[in-house]
């Protein structure tokens, strides 16, 4: 299995520019998590999908932030217009419902100027 | 709302040595508790902890939990450079049909030659 997939493994964009992160979760899990991590906060949940649906995204910090699932096998996570305090690695994992093992991605390490 | 303790936040050992890595917890609907190893990229996971007083062992890292007093300790003995991670407790405390974790800011474990 090639695990949990991420794209692009860097970014580096300039502040009011749009970027999206995008995540192939593993195959087979109806599961799939959003998080950022920086060195202040830590990993903190973002959003998390089940069968392709949202279901909690009280840890997306503010509009500017949004995230879809079109389907089971491909998510993205859109942060429009960025700015320079968004820089952080954000990690999309996956698990499947009932065990509570979740692996991540490699993460994309995002940097605003 | 949930929340995960690691003490310490850093710990500088030499090789040999063992070490304790703490991780408090006070959660709602506790399910379980999880320890994961972060090197350069993304967690992996390491141990998944539900009942108490059962210690799970792999090589030289073993974790136990006490559901009673609400912590989980992770040792590692006969520690060698290649330890050298930031260590990640989580715990899943949101009950049945929901399945988030809430990690911990980690302990940097450094371990020198």
């Amino acid at each position: 299995d090639a695990g949990v997939i991420q794209s692009p493994r860097h970014e580096v964009t300039e502040m009011g520019q749009e970027v999206t992160l995008r995540c192939k979760p593993i195959s087979g899990h109806d599961y799939l998590f959003w998080y950022r991590q920086t060195m202040m906060r830590g990993l903190e949940l973002l959003i998390y999908f089940n069968n392709n649906v949202p279901i909690d995204d009280s840890g997306m910090p503010e509009d500017r932030f949004s995230a879809k699932m079109p389907n089971a096998s491909f998510s993205t996570l859109k942060i429009q217009p960025s700015e320079p305090r968004d820089s952080a690695v954000y990690f999309c994992a996956s698990r499947r419902g009932a065990q509570e093992t979740q692996y991540f991605g490699p993460g994309t390490r995002l940097l605003v100027l | 709302e949930d929340k995960v303790v690691q003490s310490p936040l850093s710990l500088v050992v030499h090789e040999g040595d063992t070490v304790t890595l703490n991780c408090s917890y006070e959660v709602t609907n506790f399910r379980s508790l999880l320890w994961y190893k972060q090197e350069k990229k993304a967690p992996t996971f390491l141990f998944m902890l539900t009942s108490s007083g059962i210690e799970k062992k792999s090589g030289r890292l073993s974790s136990i939990l006490d559901k009673k007093e609400l912590f989980s300790i992770l040792n590692i003995t006969a520690t060698q450079t290649g330890d050298s991670a930031v260590y990640l407790c989580a715990v899943d405390g949101t009950g049945a049909g929901s399945y988030q974790l809430t990690f911990g800011k980690g302990t940097k474990l450094s371990v020198i030659p």
